[in-house]
C-alpha cells in the first residue's frame, strides 16, 4: 500500500520569497514520485517526477524537489515566487509497475501575496 | 500534438440516472486511467484500461465503469447516479502502463441533482 500526506493545506507566501511545499509518503517499493499543478477549472500538470535517478529533480517554471529517502521526502521548492504561481499543488506516488494508479496527497493550495 | 481531451466538460444529472464519460488520450498513448476528485475525498483513482482490458481498478462500487477501444479511446459509466457521484471526472493517458508519466485531459465536471 502507498500513501502520501502533504503538510498544510494552504501555504501563503509573499511574490519573491522561497516557496516550500511539503511530502511525505509511505510506500512498501521504491516509489516512482510526482508533483502536479492544478489551476482552476483545469485538469493537471505535471510539474517534475522522480524515478530513481539523480536526487535532485528539476522540473517546469523553476521547480524543483529533494528525494530523501531517510526521511520519506519530496518536498517541492521554487527559490523565488511569481503571481502565477498561485494554484493547488499535489504530490503523488506510484508504485512501479503502477499497480494501483498515482496515489495522491490532498493537495496544498499556494497563496501568492503581492 | 494534441493533449488529452475530454468530452463533455459540464454535465448535470438527475439521481438514478446513468451517465457516460468520454476520454481520447493523446495520439500514441494506449493507456488511459480515470481518477475522480472531490472536496472531501480528493483525488482517487477509479481504474487502468491498456489494449482494452482493464489493468487495475480502485476502491470503488460496482456502479463505476469504463471500457477501452481499439483506438485507444475510453468511456466510463456511473449508473443509478448518487448525489455524492458529483465530482471532477479525470482522464489521463500514458504511452503504456510501465511509463509512469502520465498526462491529464481538463475533465468533465459532474452535478447530480
Amino acid at each position: 500500500a502507498q500513501s502520501v500526506t502533504q503538510l498544510g493545506s494552504h501555504v501563503s507566501v509573499s511574490e519573491g520569497a522561497l516557496v516550500l511545499l511539503r511530502c511525505n509518503y509511505s510506500s512498501s517499493v521504491p516509489p516512482y514520485l510526482f508533483w502536479y499543478v492544478q489551476y482552476p477549472n483545469q485538469g493537471l500538470q505535471l510539474l517534475l517526477k522522480y524515478t530513481s535517478a539523480a536526487t535532485l529533480v528539476k522540473g517546469i517554471n523553476g521547480f524543483e524537489a529533494e528525494f530523501k529517502k531517510s526521511e520519506t521526502s519530496f518536498h517541492l521548492t521554487k527559490p523565488s515566487a511569481h503571481m502565477s504561481d498561485a494554484a493547488e499543488y499535489f504530490c503523488a506516488v506510484s508504485s512501479r509497475g503502477g499497480a494501483d494508479g498515482l496515489t495522491f496527497g490532498k493537495g496544498t493550495h499556494l497563496i501568492i501575496q503581492p | 500534438k494534441a493533449g488529452v481531451t475530454q468530452t463533455p466538460r459540464y454535465l448535470i444529472k438527475t439521481r438514478g440516472q446513468q451517465v457516460t464519460l468520454s476520454c481520447s488520450p493523446i495520439s500514441g498513448h494506449r493507456s488511459v486511467s480515470w481518477y475522480q476528485q472531490t472536496p472531501g475525498q480528493g483525488l482517487q483513482f477509479l481504474f487502468e484500461y491498456f489494449s482494452e482490458t482493464q489493468r487495475n481498478k480502485g476502491n470503488f462500487p460496482g456502479r463505476f465503469s469504463g471500457r477501452q477501444f481499439s483506438n485507444s479511446r475510453s468511456e466510463m459509466n456511473v449508473s443509478t447516479l448518487e448525489l455524492g457521484d458529483s465530482a471532477l471526472y479525470l482522464c489521463a493517458s500514458s504511452l503504456s502502463p510501465a511509463s509512469y508519466e502520465q498526462y491529464f485531459g481538463p475533465g468533465t465536471r459532474l452535478t447530480v441533482t
